[in-house]
């Protein structure tokens, strides 16, 4: 069975400190990993997707990097706009259609 | 082009109801999916469908929950004689076939 667990469950942060959420999976055959963000009473809003060990994206202060077993969400230096829950997905090769499974998410909070 | 619709946003049933959540999938998009957030867990994968078919179900409950997706119309997943443990935020999301997909706002279900 597919797992996906993030770590830490919440971080707060200063303004303008930069840090690094986890998200370490099991998958039968890695056919992509997604990182999302989720806002209060939203829907997950799509950032990044990885496909192979060593790939790296980037957009405005959040980095997405992966690896064999794990990938992190860099965030430098951030601001109280990027203050959001943070979702971590796999999907497997062998999944039907797009299914995706989750982490529990890692809660961001950006103190001015 | 607008994003994926749900309605309604917020749905209060009492024990013992049935539960009709709809979502209009974004345009040209041919699959649908419903996830389910309980509060404090990460999203679970319910049902995949497309077009007048059901992909996968693996994650419906056996009972009372069922989905459809009509050649016309909205998918819609309904729920049946709904219990205190069916309250959460229940999301569908929308993509074209083999590409990343994108989430509605949610239906908050909540059950008195």
């Amino acid at each position: 069975e597919d797992q996906v667990t993030q770590s830490p469950e919440a971080l707060r942060l200063q303004e303008g400190e930069s840090s690094s959420l986890n998200c370490s999976y099991t998958v039968s055959g890695l056919r992509g990993l997604f990182w999302y963000r989720q806002d209060p009473g939203k829907g997950p809003e799509f950032l990044f997707t990885l496909y192979s060990a060593g790939e790296e994206k980037e957009k405005e202060r959040l980095k997405a990097t992966l690896t064999k077993k794990e990938s992190f969400l860099h965030i430098t230096a951030p601001k109280p706009e990027d203050s959001a829950t943070y979702l971590c997905a796999v999907q497997a090769r062998e999944a039907a259609g797009n299914k995706l499974t989750f982490g529990g998410g890692t809660r961001v909070l950006v103190k001015p | 082009n607008a994003g994926v619709m749900q309605n309604p946003r917020h749905l209060v049933r009492r024990r013992g109801q049935e539960a009709r959540l709809r979502c209009s999938p974004m345009k040209g998009h041919s699959h649908v999916y419903w996830y389910r957030q309980l509060p404090e867990e990460g999203l679970k994968f319910m049902v995949y469908l497309q077009k007048e078919n059901i992909i996968d179900e693996s994650g419906m409950p056996k009972e009372r929950f069922s989905a459809e997706f009509p050649k016309e119309g909205p998918s819609i997943l309904r729920i049946q004689q709904v219990v205190r443990g069916d309250s959460a935020a229940y999301f569908c999301a929308s993509s074209p076939p083999d590409y990343g997909y994108t989430f509605g706002s949610g239906t908050r279900l909540t059950v008195v």
